[in-house]
């Protein structure tokens, strides 16, 4: 099986930009499709980010996704940070079993 | 629009089995073309998939908990159930149930809102 890793946590000010990495630890990065959840304190977890790139109905556009080869991870960025960004954010895959693989998380604090 | 909601006792304790359900309102859990998972969430810390059952029958478990795990549901109540058996401190967390599609790796678009189980000694 493989692991995502992901930064503990990444900071910004208001207005600035941060990029979240998820690293695939093995196989292909590609071969199976990235998501990306944010949850707030106290809160359940909702995507922000599908299918690797796709951003689904009232995300902001302020968020998005992409996935690179090269260095076997997947990228959630966030523009023109706002404090209301500030949450903890969660990748995830599956395996070849269809069974779901979660990112460490990252936390996301506007300065 | 799909709601979930997570129900159960808020303690255990260690060496009983946590027993929980998720009641699902606004869509058949009989539907097909979706997967409902029991996800978990220790203190502080990150999400764990427990498992998922699919309309049909068709169910799999994160191979850490397969040994102790039992998700089931109930079409005429609409209910999915998470067992968990022998439980230590160790499975203290939130508890969440998501649906998602049969679609090729597709995301949970459906949480419910969780809930805290706590085991004692």
């Amino acid at each position: 099986n493989f692991m995502l890793t992901q930064p503990h946590s990444v900071s910004g000010s208001p207005g600035k930009t941060v990029t979240i990495s998820c690293t695939r630890s093995s196989g292909s990065i590609a071969t199976n499709y990235v998501h990306w959840y944010q949850q707030r304190p106290g809160s359940s977890p909702t995507i922000v980010i599908s299918e690797d790139d796709q951003r689904p109905s009232g995300v902001p556009d302020r968020f998005s996704g992409s996935i690179d080869s090269s260095s076997n991870s997947a990228s959630l960025t966030i523009s023109g940070l706002k404090t209301e960004d500030e949450a903890d954010f969660y990748c995830q895959s599956y395996d070849t079993n269809n069974h779901v693989i979660f990112g460490g998380g990252t936390k996301v604090t506007v300065l | 629009q799909v709601q979930l909601q997570e129900s159960g006792p808020g303690l255990v304790k260690s060496s009983q089995t946590l027993s929980l359900t998720c009641n699902v309102a606004g869509g058949s859990i009989n539907s097909a073309g979706y997967y409902w998972s029991w996800i978990r969430q220790h203190p502080g810390k990150g999400l764990e998939w427990i498992g998922f059952i699919y309309y049909g029958g068709l169910i799999s478990y994160n191979p850490s908990l397969e040994s102790r795990v039992t998700i089931s549901v109930d079409t005429s109540q609409n209910h999915l159930f998470l067992k968990l058996t022998s439980v230590t401190a160790a499975d203290t967390a939130v508890y969440y149930c998501a649906r998602r599609t049969e679609l090729y790796n597709s995301p949970f678009d459906s949480w419910g809102q969780g809930i805290l189980v706590t085991v004692s000694s």
